[in-house]
């Protein structure tokens, strides 16, 4: 079945680099969403990446796919305090039911 | 170009009660989705429309819930009778194609007591 996990909360320095974790455990999954949630609001579609893709970076934006072991990470380079938020990932699979699977999010909060 | 637009922002009903939630998507956008988000939970998609057919309502509980896109543009939400379980924010999406949702609206609070 389907299944995504992540960490609950991740605290980084402003201008350090955050790196937030995903792991699934559907091996046909193709496509692995980033989301981003601020408070109070919807989420939103950061980057995505398919699955015959092994990174995808996008401005500060570093997704890193590891198939073998279905994780999937994003990076953001020089974190600022905007970027705190609730960051989901998501994935869905090309057969079958195509809905989004996500997981339950990690908080991240930049220090200032 | 607007985003989604959701209504009422919040809503606080009784047990048993009926609320109904009401979405408008971007324009264009063929794709419109229904998620519940439960408190510390990712979104869980409810139904999906495609103009204003049904693609996926699997996870919808159909007893209780019911949802409907007739002109293929805004949509609404129902919940007959509502839940203490339902207390959750809906969150309406939308998408040119049937991917993934692209663009979500700040949601509908709901809180049932």
């Amino acid at each position: 079945g389907e299944d995504v996990e992540q960490s609950l909360f991740l605290s980084v320095r402003e201008g350090d680099s955050s790196v937030i974790n995903c792991t699934y455990t559907d091996s046909s999954s193709t496509y692995l969403y980033w989301y981003k949630q601020e408070p109070g609001a919807g989420l939103q579609l950061l980057t995505y990446i398919f699955s015959n893709m092994d990174m995808k970076q996008d401005q500060r934006l570093t997704v890193l796919l590891n198939k073998k072991d279905k994780h999937l990470s994003l990076r953001i380079a020089d974190t600022q305090t905007g970027d705190s938020a609730i960051y989901f990932c998501a994935e869905r699979m090309d057969t079958g039911r195509r809905a989004l699977t996500f997981g339950s999010g990690t908080r991240l909060q930049v220090q200032p | 170009e607007a985003g989604v637009a959701q209504s009422p922002r919040y809503k606080i009903i009784e047990k048993r009660q009926s609320v109904a939630f009401w979405c408008n998507p971007i324009s264009g956008h063929a794709t419109l989705y229904w998620y519940q988000q439960i408190l510390g939970q990712g979104p869980k998609l409810l139904i999906q429309f495609q103009n204003n057919g049904v693609v996926d309502d699997s996870q919808l509980p159909k007893d209780r819930f019911s949802a409907e896109r007739l002109k293929g543009v805004d949509s609404t939400l129902k919940i007959q009778p509502a839940k203490l379980e339902d207390s959750a924010v809906y969150l309406c999406a939308s998408s040119l194609g049937t991917g993934a949702p692209d663009t979500f609206g700040s949601g509908t609070r709901l809180t049932v007591v």
